[in-house]
């Protein structure tokens, strides 16, 4: 099993530039989150989707977009990249337990991206 | 005010110590609580799972829920330099939010 894959592992933006990260689960899992870990931080949820079509925002959305089409990929979109998105991402995903609770997440191994 | 807080640290500690890690949360319905271990430059892996008040215990780990003080705990007995990590507490509701991380060092 792969788990959880994130593309790219590390990316050089410039200011004002767009990119989308990528994130796939091979586990059917119906829970998937985008984190961002800024240096001596914890994690710091961007957004979430409890199942395909549906998304939610997180603690820190602005800046970002996702979608969920399928149940497999859940990309995050940056558009007008800012230095202040310089950070490691991570995508985790999990399988839903009983009475709104979660089991195990598996994460990505990380996307580190720089804005300059 | 955010759903659960940790205290950032940083701790360092000789080989052979406890180290005690300490998280608080907000809302009392929650019932279910994680602890993910993080190594350097790698993403978060579950270390302990636990459900309502009491404790769990997994080899030199000990998981602790105080629901009436809405405290969760962490113990590592007879720590080793292989322990040195960040580690972060976790609601278990469906939106999984995370502690700020405790960077343990286990000095040789």
């Amino acid at each position: 099993n792969a788990g959880v894959t994130q593309t790219p592992k590390f990316r050089i933006l410039k200011i004002g530039q767009s990119m989308t990260l990528q994130c796939t689960q091979d586990m059917n899992h119906n829970y998937m989150y985008w984190y961002r870990q800024d240096p001596g931080m914890g994690l710091k949820l961007i957004y979430y989707s409890v199942g395909a079509g549906i998304t939610d925002k997180g603690e820190v959305p602005n800046g970002y977009n996702v979608s969920r089409s399928t149940t497999e990929d859940f990309p995050l979109r940056l558009e007008l990249a800012a230095p202040s998105q310089t950070s490691v991402y991570f995508c985790a995903s999990s399988y839903p337990g009983t009475g709104g609770t979660n089991t195990e997440a598996f994460f990505g191994q990380g996307t580190r991206l720089t804005v300059v | 005010q955010k759903e659960v807080e940790q205290d950032p640290g940083p701790l360092s500690v000789p080989e052979g110590a406890i180290v005690s890690l300490n998280c608080t949360y907000s809302n009392s319905a929650f019932q279910y609580f994680m602890w993910y271990r993080q190594y350097s430059r790698k993403g978060p892996e579950l270390l302990m799972y636990t459900y309502s008040s009491g404790n769990k215990e997994d080899g030199r780990f000990t998981a602790q829920v105080d629901k009436s003080s809405k405290y969760i705990s962490l113990f590592i007995r007879d720590s080793q330099p292989s322990d040195s990590a960040t580690y972060l507490c976790a609601i278990n509701d469906y939106k999984l939010s995370f502690g700020a991380g405790t960077t343990v060092t286990v000095r040789a």
